[in-house]
């Protein structure tokens, strides 16, 4: 079974530009948890999706959107881009996103904004 | 505030020797606590999970234990390999919303 996908792999935007990260479940998962990583903040949760819809959100402010699609795709967008953005950001997908169920990350997608 | 704690950015063993790590929690009343490994550029990879009702927990040459009274977890690797070397993440899941809580990670190095 192919693991959960992430395109782009890397990305390098200017201050001011949005963005748009992509992300494919395992098939026959249904929740996807997307992720910031940055050094100084470490793994934080962005949001998490279920059934097209959002379940859940951390604490990030409205710039940062995310969907799901009718086949649990994901895909989230930064707009107005900061440098304090620059980060890998991971996605994770699990069968229902229940608590205690195994999450299983993707690569991450590391956004440079120059 | 909450906050969640691993008890060093590095640590670094012989091989052979058993990595005990750390994670330290504070306002969290987790349901759950998650051990990760993370491998530089790549994304986080699930190791073990522990309820809150349950000590202790093995896989392999893993251990993990959990106290609800300290509000600690250790993480224990026995007869470390360098293959072992990698950041380990601690996470807490509580049983009322689906987003994990990661620790900052402790960063292992097991010499040959």
């Amino acid at each position: 079974k192919a693991g959960v996908t992430q395109t782009p792999r890397y990305l390098i935007k200017t201050r001011g530009q949005q963005v748009t990260l992509s992300c494919s479940p395992i098939s026959g998962h249904r929740s996807v948890s997307w992720y910031q990583q940055t050094p100084g903040q470490g793994l934080q949760f962005l949001f998490e999706y279920f059934s097209e819809t959002q379940r859940n959100k951390g604490n990030f402010p409205g710039r940062f959107s995310g969907r799901q699609f009718s086949n649990s795709r994901s895909e989230m967008n930064v707009s107005t881009l900061e440098l304090g953005d620059s980060a890998l950001y991971l996605c994770a997908s699990s069968l229902a996103g229940t608590s205690g169920e195994t999450q299983y990350f993707g690569p991450g997608t590391r956004l440079l904004v120059l | 505030s909450q906050k969640i704690e691993q008890n060093s950015e590095a640590l670094n063993i012989q091989e052979g020797k058993t990595a005990t790590l750390t994670c330290n929690y504070t306002n969290y009343s987790p349901a759950y606590l998650q051990w990760y490994r993370q491998d530089p550029g790549r994304g986080p990879v699930f190791l073990l999970l522990i309820r809150e009702n349950e000590k202790e927990k093995r896989k392999e040459r893993l251990k993990v234990t959990f106290d609800t009274t300290l509000k600690q977890s250790l993480f224990h690797i026995t007869a470390s390999q360098p293959a072992d070397s990698a950041t380990y993440l601690c996470a807490l899941l509580t049983s009322n919303d689906y987003k994990l809580s990661f620790g900052a990670g402790t960063t292992v190095t097991v010499r040959a």
